[in-house]
């Protein structure tokens, strides 16, 4: 029983376009969300967080996006570039924010940029 | 500042053998988490350490066991390993209270 979700294995975006990654939740005592990048060979890279207090949060061109009422969560990257490529994990938190407690991952979307 | 280092890098083993999996936390961060990646799927928890006391635990059944020492630094034994237990194993350091785990580069296990 999957309680974090990204139905998309793979997706493929030009360079300079938006790349959105989907994710989705069904355990409503989540309240700390989290995207890490990894690229292969390497351990999970932080990205960037929220918290379920809020519905947006921007840094640089990364921006989170929270839907609570349809447990969804999304990631926008603008404008996508290359170096973007990588595998990218959603991860929820329950009750404990993002460093305590047991964060559970989704199976993760492998994004392309092409140039 | 020193990110999170694991060791070793690679190993091979053969079913019913022991492992120890080492992990340094990045500098000044008090708490451990490990996690178990298997082929295709995301990480999966195994436990938590903080003040060198297991704080939490997954699904994950007795022989994986975990220790922190007084530096921060832990040690993840597997025993009696099972071809299963074929994963990249990943080491997370935090600092209790703050909201972000940071991930070392993995020890990938193969067992035999």
């Amino acid at each position: 029983d999957q309680q974090v979700k990204q139905n998309s294995p793979s997706l493929s975006v030009q360079e300079g376009r938006i790349s959105i990654l989907n994710c989705d939740y069904t355990n409503s005592m989540f309240d700390y969300f989290l995207w890490y990048k990894k690229y292969p060979a390497e351990g999970p890279t932080f990205l960037i967080s929220i918290s379920s207090i809020k519905d947006k949060n921007e840094d640089g061109r990364f921006t989170v996006f929270l839907n609570k009422s349809a447990k969804h969560l999304s990631l926008h990257i603008v404008p996508s570039q290359p170096g973007d490529s990588a595998v990218y994990f959603c991860a929820a938190s329950a009750g404990y924010g993002g460093s305590q407690g047991n964060l559970i991952f989704g199976k993760g979307t492998k994004l392309s940029v092409k140039p | 500042e020193t990110g999170v280092t694991q060791s070793p890098t690679h190993l091979i083993k053969t079913r019913g053998q022991q492992v120890t999996l080492r992990c340094s936390s990045q500098s000044g961060h008090n708490t451990v988490s490990w996690y178990q990646q298997a082929l295709g799927q995301g990480p999966q928890f195994i436990f938590q350490y903080y003040r060198e006391e297991e704080n939490g635990r997954g699904n994950f059944p007795p022989r994986f066991s975990g220790l922190q020492f007084p530096n921060y630094s832990s040690e993840l034994n597997v025993n009696a390993l099972e071809l299963d237990d074929s994963a990249l194993y990943l080491c997370a350091s935090s600092l209790q209270g703050a909201d972000t785990q940071y991930f070392g580069p993995g020890t990938r296990l193969t067992v035999l």
